[in-house]
C-alpha cells in the first residue's frame, strides 16, 4: 500500500514557465511534508518542507502548497531552469520521524 | 561535496559473494539511514541508527546485515544476495534531536547489481 504517491512519472516544461509537480497521500497523520531533488549519479537532497498547521511554504523560486483535505501537496518551480531538470521526490512524515517517499517525478525543463 | 560519503559507487557481485557498503557522514549527526532505491519504486527506508543502536529493521531480508561501530560510519554487509536486490542503496543522516522534520542528508549511492 503505497501512502505517498506521485501519479506523474514525468513533466515537460519551457524554461522561464511554471513547473507544477504533485503529490498525494492518504495517511491522515503525516503532518510534515518535504521535497527532494536528484540529479542523476548524486543522492537526493533537500529543497523544501511544509508543516501541516501551514497551507503555503515559500522559497525563492520554489513554493509547496499543502491541501489538506484533499490529502494533497504540490511543488511549484516558477521561473524553471533547465539547471531545475531533476527526479522530484516528495516525502512525508509522522511526529515519529519515519520518512514515506513517492516514487518521484522527472522533470525535464527545455531551454 | 555532501558531507555523507559511500563507497564503493558502483558494485558488482555474484550471489554467493560476500561484499559491504561503507557510509560515513562528516556532518556531526546522530542518525544513520539505509534506504533502496529500485527503478520506477519509491525509496524503500531498510534500516535506522539513534546513537549506534538500531532503532528501525524495515522487514529486511537477512542476508543484509547493517552494522553502525559509531555516530559516522555505517555499513551494510550482503551476502547470498538475489539478482532482484540490484539497486541503488542510498545511506543519509540527520539530527535525531529534531529528527521529526530535520531533513535527510543523502550520500550519492551505490549501485549494486547483482549477477
Amino acid at each position: 500500500d503505497q501512502q505517498v504517491k506521485q501519479n506523474s512519472p514525468s513533466l515537460s516544461v519551457q524554461e522561464g514557465r511554471i513547473s507544477i509537480l504533485n503529490c498525494d497521500y492518504t495517511n491522515s497523520m503525516f503532518d510534515y511534508f518535504l521535497w527532494y531533488k536528484k540529479y542523476p549519479a548524486e543522492g537526493p537532497t533537500f529543497l523544501i518542507s511544509i508543516s501541516s498547521i501551514k497551507d503555503k511554504n515559500e522559497d525563492g523560486r520554489f513554493t509547496v502548497f499543502l491541501n489538506k483535505s484533499a490529502k494533497h501537496l504540490s511543488l511549484h518551480i516558477v521561473p524553471s531552469q533547465p539547471g531545475d531538470s531533476a527526479v522530484y521526490f516528495c516525502a512525508a512524515s509522522t511526529s515519529y520521524g519515519k520518512l514515506t517517499f513517492g516514487q518521484g517525478t522527472i522533470l525535464t525543463v527545455h531551454p | 561535496e555532501t558531507g555523507v560519503t559511500q563507497t564503493p559507487r558502483h558494485l558488482v557481485m555474484g550471489m554467493t559473494n560476500k561484499k559491504s557498503l561503507k557510509c560515513e557522514q562528516h556532518l556531526g549527526h546522530n542518525a544513520m539511514y539505509w534506504y533502496k532505491q529500485s527503478a520506477k519504486k519509491p525509496l524503500e527506508l531498510m534500516f535506522v541508527y539513534n546513537f549506534k543502536e538500531q532503532t528501525e529493521n524495515n522487514s529486511v531480508p537477512s542476508r543484509f546485515s547493517p552494522e553502525c561501530p559509531n555516530s559516522s560510519h555505517l555499513f551494510l554487509h550482503l551476502h547470498t544476495l538475489q539478482p532482484e536486490d540490484s539497486a541503488l542503496y542510498l545511506c543519509a543522516s540527520s539530527s535525531p534531536e529534531s529528527s521529526y522534520n530535520s531533513p535527510l542528508h543523502f550520500g550519492n549511492g551505490t549501485r549494486l547489481t547483482v549477477t
